[in-house]
């Protein structure tokens, strides 16, 4: 089976902090994304990315940037912290169009930012 | 874009068959609609998709009319485990790639 990791399950930051969240699939998939959910606001794409060193923002990139160095590896990062993006992270990968697109997800990361 | 709409939510009674509908009326020839559903503190699960044919597997079965502007989402027999969020999603064409874009969903009650 597929599996998509992201390195926290629960993660409490102080406002201004730079964060990192990981996120790691092991399929050799070369879509991966980032989505913040929030009640009442649902799943809401940040950024993604369909190859090494390519990124495209999202609908909500603001606040964020994306690092993808390596295929399987997708690292989302808050330059500065703030209560605003206090949230739940979730990483997704997919392969290529044509080759089954569906998305795998990852458990999600609860970030606090105090 | 093609959008998608959902009821807020639904309720089934256990092991009776849950129908869960979307609209989807500016959908375009090359977009295929996907299920997806969200257990409680979990990342959504993928669970069918189509194009202009029905489809089934062991999860659910999908309805897609023919002029493609609605779909369906069939569970045969709904159990307490089925409780979640379902979502309805249409693949959006971005340079490089497809983006998913999730709406609001459907919130299903399965009920003993």
């Amino acid at each position: 089976d597929v599996k998509v990791t992201q390195s926290s399950r629960y993660l409490v930051k102080r406002t201004g902090e730079k964060v990192f969240l990981e996120c790691v699939q092991d399929m050799d998939h070369e879509n991966m994304f980032w989505y913040r959910q929030d009640p009442g606001l649902g799943l809401r794409l940040i950024y993604f990315s369909y190859d090494v060193k390519m990124k495209e923002k999202g609908d909500i990139p603001e606040g964020y940037s994306v690092s993808r160095e390596k295929k399987e590896r997708f690292s989302l990062i808050l330059e500065s912290a703030s209560t605003n993006q206090t949230s739940m992270y979730l990483c997704a990968s997919s392969l290529l169009p044509g080759q089954g697109e569906k998305l795998f997800f990852g458990s999600g990361t609860q970030l606090s930012v105090l | 874009d093609a959008k998608t709409t959902q009821p807020p939510s639904m309720d089934c009674a256990e092991g009776r068959a849950a129908n869960l509908p979307c609209n989807h009326s500016t959908i375009s020839g090359n977009e295929y609609v996907y299920w997806y559903r969200q257990i409680h503190s979990q990342g959504p699960q993928y669970i069918i998709h189509g194009l202009k044919n029905n489809e089934t597997n062991e999860m659910a079965s999908l309805i897609i009319t023919e002029d493609r502007k609605s779909s369906t989402l069939i569970l045969p027999h709904a159990t307490l485990r089925d409780t979640a969020v379902y979502y309805c999603i249409v693949r959006v064409r971005n340079t490089g790639g497809f983006k998913t874009i999730f709406g609001a969903g459907t919130r299903l009650f399965v009920k003993a």
